[in-house]
């Protein structure tokens, strides 16, 4: 199984609020998992990445969760403000392609209103 | 230092037409992936390219095609354009040996 489902679609949260992307994969081999965050008319830029390895990694105000027993891994933005308002996508890729074949979630449309 | 560069940002094709897209990735950089956005299918891998070869390819039919330069740039080509080909097209660099992937701006691509 490549795939790596990503949810909610959307996500509506206060400035200060804490919203929660939650992303489950399927398959073991899978070692590597970054966050991108992508905003209209640009590119993806690498946000937080996480490995199997390691349960939670912070980066300011970001946060990876990482559950290797259930294969599902969450991010946290802490303080959200509205220039956080983008598109985010979840990824992984395989060791033996590490960083050159990543498989995304669909991606979460999240809004911060002021 | 640069970041990952796509040439032409927008193209509008018709269908049955050819077209090629061009990336120059950041120096130094000899891994160059191409990815397909659509907001029905999302990001979907088209293939990777290193040092010339092609070393990984997505489930794209045969009408996709890439190619890499010894200066690292690359191109990918699309014959025989379909509606359904109409999409962002990224590309995006890294460097021998690290996970991380920096993504152009991407070629918007329309076709009628």
């Amino acid at each position: 199984q490549q795939q790596v489902k990503q949810s909610p679609q959307s996500l509506i949260v206060q400035k200060g609020g804490i919203p929660i992307i939650n992303c489950a994969y399927e398959n073991t081999a899978f070692d590597y998992f970054p966050w991108y965050q992508q905003f209209p008319g640009k590119g993806p830029a690498l946000l937080i990445a996480i490995r199997p390895d390691v349960s939670e990694k912070k980066e300011g105000r970001f946060t990876i969760s990482f559950n290797k027993s259930a294969k599902q891994f969450s991010l946290h933005i802490m303080d959200s403000q509205p220039g956080d308002s983008a598109t985010y996508f979840c990824a992984a890729s395989k060791a033996e392609t590490s960083g050159s074949r990543l498989t995304f979630g669909e991606g979460t449309q999240l809004t911060v209103n002021p | 230092k640069a970041g990952v560069t796509q040439t032409p940002r927008y193209l509008i094709k018709t269908r049955g037409q050819q077209v090629t897209l061009s990336c120059s990735p950041i120096s130094g950089h000899r891994s160059v992936s191409w990815y397909q956005q659509t907001p029905g299918q999302g990001l979907q891998f088209l293939f990777e390219y290193f040092s010339e070869t092609q070393r990984n390819k997505g489930n794209f039919p045969g009408r996709f095609s890439g190619r890499q330069f010894s200066n690292s740039r690359s191109e990918m080509n699309v014959s025989t354009l379909e509606l359904g080909d109409s999409a962002l097209y990224l590309c995006a660099s890294s460097l021998e040996g690290t996970d991380t992937q920096y993504f152009g701006p991407g070629t918007r691509l329309t076709v009628l």
